[in-house]
C-alpha cells in the first residue's frame, strides 16, 4: 500500500496562475481532508469530504475549491494564486466514522510569488 | 471554542522517558484526546488518543487526568527519532477534523 500520495512535492506559482494539487489514497478510506501550514504553526483544515460526491468546507476555505468524484481522489484546486497561500499543504484520510486515525501524505510545498 | 495549552518547546535527553503535558480545561464530556507528531519536512503521524481512562500502544503512553481538564503524553524512552512536534488535539465535530495548535517542539540530545 502506498497510503497517501500527494503531486507534485514542490511548486512556484506566479500570482494570479491557477494550479491543482493531486491527492490520492489506496486505502478505501471515505473521509479525506486537505489542511495547510504555515511556517511555525499547527494545520488549518481548507476542505474536507466524507465520500465521493460530498465535500464540505473547512476553517480556511476561500481561494480554494474541491472536488470528489472518486473514492481514491480528493484533488485541491487555487485559482487566481496569492502569496497568502503559500504554504505546505497536506491531504489525509481516514477510514470511518468509528476509527480516529488520520493518515496524512508528504505534504506540497506551493510558494506564490 | 475549546482549545489545547502546550508547552512552546521542550528537551530531552536520549533514552530518558519524556513527559509531555497538554491542558484541555474546556475540552467537552465526550470529545476524544489525539496526539499527533510531525518529524521533520514530514505530514502529521497519529500517535495515540483517549478518552478518560489511560492508554498504552507500542508509541507512547496517554496519562489523562480524573478531571480530564489535561493530559499527558508518555514517551517511555526517548530516542534521536523522537525528535518532533508533538500536538494535543481536539476533534471538531462528527467528521473527524483534525484541530491543531502550535504544538511542543521535542528536542532531543544524545
Amino acid at each position: 500500500n502506498a497510503g497517501v500520495t500527494q503531486t507534485p512535492k514542490f511548486r512556484i506559482l506566479k500570482i494570479g496562475q491557477s494550479m491543482t494539487l493531486q491527492c490520492t489514497q489506496d486505502m478505501n478510506h471515505n473521509y479525506m481532508y486537505w489542511y495547510r501550514q504555515d511556517p511555525g504553526m499547527g494545520l488549518k483544515l481548507i476542505y474536507y469530504s466524507v465520500g465521493a460526491g460530498i465535500t464540505d468546507k473547512g476553517e480556511v476555505p476561500n481561494g480554494y475549491n474541491v472536488s470528489r468524484s472518486t473514492t481514491e481522489d480528493f484533488p485541491l484546486r487555487l485559482e487566481l494564486a496569492a502569496p497568502s497561500q503559500t504554504s505546505v499543504y497536506f491531504c489525509a484520510s481516514r477510514g470511518t466514522p468509528r476509527t480516529y486515525e488520520q493518515y496524512f501524505g508528504p505534504g506540497t510545498r506551493l510558494t506564490v510569488t | 471554542d475549546a482549545k489545547t495549552t502546550q508547552p512552546n518547546s521542550m528537551e530531552s535527553n536520549e533514552e530518558e522517558p519524556v513527559h509531555l503535558p497538554c491542558n484541555h480545561s474546556t475540552i467537552s464530556g465526550t470529545d476524544y484526546i489525539h496526539w499527533y507528531r510531525q518529524l521533520p519536512s514530514q505530514g502529521p503521524e497519529y500517535v495515540i488518543h483517549g478518552l478518560t481512562s489511560n492508554v498504552n500502544n507500542r508509541m507512547a503512553s496517554l496519562a489523562i487526568a480524573e478531571d480530564r481538564k489535561s493530559s499527558t503524553l508518555i514517551l517511555h524512552r526517548a530516542t534521536l527519532r523522537d525528535a518532533a512536534v508533538y500536538y494535543c488535539i481536539r476533534v471538531g465535530g462528527s467528521q473527524g477534523n483534525l484541530i491543531f495548535g502550535k504544538g511542543t517542539k521535542l528536542s532531543v540530545k544524545p
